[in-house]
């Protein structure tokens, strides 16, 4: 069973701050994405990443894969309060019949 | 991109209801999709794979008979609770990929919150 362990859960700071999500697995993943979601909402990806080592930048927000492709993390830079939401790692498996192993998700709250 | 599509958006019902819930693939096929149920604050908890054509794959724990689910065309999967109770309350999320599953990202429905008196 693949498992993501995702930290932190629970994220609240201020306006301005940088911040950083891990994602961490023992186990390998063909491609990894993060998703941020909304109360009453479906998730939204944000970003796919497949390439062990990969960075890839979002206006303020900078996803990197790493070498080994069993972790992920996401880190948001002078955070805003239209930031706030649930973010998603999930991490997809080509021979496990496409499905994705999600991460436990880090609520992210931006104080104005 | 790809868009899916989720319907109903929020059902309230008495206990003892059937509900169906619909999952739809708007610009692309998906002989895949998939069925989640969330709790506030927590993560998706994957229901069952949705196969076109076939059965459906249930994980550990959830209740074939309670939820069933139907695959009939490449575009449409529908999820219906049978004989619902409070404790079925819950936000239910579908979602798909577009292209061989597990090469693409999966997209996701808007979610169905399902509240039952």
């Amino acid at each position: 069973t693949q498992l993501l362990e995702q930290s932190p859960q629970f994220l609240s700071i201020q306006e301005g701050e940088n911040l950083t999500v891990y994602c961490n697995s023992s186990s390998v993943f063909s491609s990894l994405q993060w998703y941020r979601q909304e109360p009453g909402e479906g998730p939204v990806l944000l970003v796919t990443v497949v390439t062990g080592g990969e960075v890839k930048k979002l206006k303020r927000l900078t996803f990197q894969f790493g070498d080994a492709r069993k972790d992920s993390s996401l880190h948001i830079t002078a955070a805003q309060p239209g930031d706030t939401g649930l973010y998603l790692c999930a991490g997809a498996d080509i021979t496990n019949a496409g499905k994705s192993t999600f991460g436990d998700g880090t609520t992210l709250t931006v104080k104005p | 991109g790809a868009v899916v599509s989720q319907h109903p958006s929020w059902v309230i019902c008495k206990s003892g209801t059937s509900v169906k819930i619909e999952c739809r693939s708007l610009d692309f096929q998906a002989t895949t999709m998939f069925w989640y149920r969330q709790f506030p604050k927590q993560s998706l908890m994957l229901m069952a794979t949705s196969n076109e054509g076939s059965k459906a794959t249930y994980e550990q724990g959830v209740e074939k008979d309670k939820f069933l689910i139907n695959h009939a065309s490449l575009t449409l999967s529908t999820l219906t609770v049978t004989s619902a109770h409070p404790e079925d309350s819950s936000f239910y999320i579908c979602s798909a990929n577009p292209g061989t599953a597990g090469t693409q990202p999966q997209h996701f429905g808007d979610g169905t919150r399902l509240s039952i008196l």
